[in-house]
């Protein structure tokens, strides 16, 4: 198993272009999750999803939009990307339970906009 | 809303040195993980705690989730230079599996 993978692991925008980072789990994981991470702040939830077609606001979900579309695949979309949104950005993933279930991470997407 | 703190964010050890970090949560916690975040890489879970007062051990690390079940605990004994890192805990958020993270704290060791 590949566990959680992302796609690209570094990308350089300019301000105002967009694009997607794809977030993929072989886990057959019901809930997955967008975070990003930047110097001392920890991390940050933008999105989740509790299911295939479902998809909820996290913390900082601003400037973001998400898509499950298929339960192993889960989007994050940047319409007009902002210098703001330079961080590191981490998938996860975990199965329902009843406690909070572990999180599984992807390796990270490095994204720069200039 | 909800807040798991860690302070410091940095410490530095000298190697064979002990290392002992908190996390504390505005709320009562019903269970707490720890991750880990090696440099340049993602977090990796190490352990979750459940009980109140309880204590788990991976080898050089004990972890503690307090008896108020409101803070936690992290104890590295002997630290090695395989230990730099950033260590993170987190509380649940609500419903559907959300975490909370604390800001982490980032471990160095002078060899």
């Amino acid at each position: 198993n590949a566990g959680v993978t992302q796609t690209p692991k570094f990308r350089v925008l300019k301000t105002g272009q967009s694009m997607t980072l794809l977030c993929a789990q072989d886990m057959n994981h019901e809930y997955m999750y967008w975070y990003r991470q930047d110097p001392g702040m920890g991390l940050r939830l933008i999105h989740y999803s509790v299911g295939e077609g479902t998809t909820a606001k996290g913390e900082v979900p601003d400037g973001y939009n998400v898509s499950r579309l298929k339960k192993q695949n889960f989007l994050l979309g940047l319409e007009s990307a902002a210098p703001s949104q330079t961080s590191v950005y981490f998938c996860a993933s975990s199965p329902p339970q009843i406690l909070t279930s572990v999180q599984y991470f992807g390796p990270g997407t490095r994204l720069t906009v200039t | 809303g909800q807040q798991v703190m860690q302070i410091p964010q940095y410490q530095h050890v000298q190697e064979g040195e002990d290392f002992t970090t908190y996390c504390n949560s505005s709320t009562t916690l019903s269970n707490i993980q720890w991750y880990k975040q090696r440099p340049g890489g993602h977090p990796v879970f190490l352990i979750q705690l459940v009980k109140s007062g309880e204590v788990k051990k991976q080898k050089r690390l004990t972890f503690q989730f307090g008896e108020a079940k409101k803070n936690s605990s992290l104890h590295i004994t002997a630290t090695q230079t395989t230990d730099v890192g950033t260590y993170f805990c987190a509380g649940p958020t609500g419903a559907n599996s959300k975490l909370t993270f604390g800001k982490g704290i980032t471990l160095s060791v002078r060899p």
